[in-house]
């Protein structure tokens, strides 16, 4: 079974509007969590990064929470563009590391249309 | 900003053929890995390595084998390549300390198809 598991799996959203993406993750300790971008065809690019003692971490206008007791985590998009059309990919670093490794979520795909 | 740069973008192989994927980073960090990327499966460990000449066995080393003599260059090797190996590579680095504490940067991906 995956320990993280985001939803929606899709979305389609208007230029202009907000979404939330969620990250139920199963890992525990963890150390951290991280949110990454991923343009098609790229590499993933960093965009959050939260130790378990942080609740929330904004880069511009992409804003995530984390709430360690329920193991959830959500990336909040304000204001969406063209540019943010992605896959957002969910990843918690278990702690202590050792033989666990990442665990990465499948990723949202959003797709911003005008 | 830190660079992770691979050698190609795309990559079309035979099967059976001998396959290498260079990933180079300009950070001087000392852990990198690769990953491959497969639709509904995200991304999964393949190997990496925290030194030169040092390497560990990620979640799905079959079929696979890595190389690093330098400290800037690790290098994927695909023995004999085979259909189910079609997917997209990703290179990553990040600086020394434990595995997975530091953010990783990836490199642009290598979409390799083998026919």
């Amino acid at each position: 079974k995956n320990q993280v598991e985001q939803s929606p799996q899709s979305l389609i959203i208007l230029e202009g509007k907000n979404c939330t993406l969620q990250c139920n993750y199963t890992v525990s300790p963890f150390s951290n969590l991280r949110w990454y971008k991923q343009d098609t065809g790229r590499g993933p690019v960093s965009l959050t990064i939260m130790t378990f003692s942080e609740n929330t971490k904004s880069n511009g206008r992409y804003t995530a929470t984390l709430d360690a007791d329920t193991k959830q985590s959500s990336l909040h998009i304000t204001a969406s563009q063209l540019s943010d059309s992605a896959s957002y990919i969910c990843v918690v670093i278990p702690f202590p590391y050792g033989n666990n490794r990442l665990a990465f979520g499948k990723g949202n795909q959003v797709v911003v249309i005008p | 900003d830190v660079k992770v740069t691979q050698s190609s973008r795309y990559l079309v192989k035979r099967t059976g053929e001998k396959v290498f994927l260079e990933c180079v980073q300009d950070m001087d960090h000392e852990n990198m890995f690769w990953y491959r990327q497969d639709p509904g499966l995200g991304l999964r460990l393949i190997y990496f390595s925290y030194d030169v000449k040092m390497k560990e066995k990620g979640d799905i080393p079959e079929g696979y084998s890595v190389s690093r003599e330098k400290k800037e260059r690790f290098s994927l090797i695909l023995e004999s390549a085979s259909t189910n190996q079609t997917s997209m590579y990703l290179c990553a680095s990040s600086e020394q300390g434990l595995i997975g504490y530091n953010e990783q940067f990836f490199g642009p991906g290598t979409r390799l198809t083998v026919l």
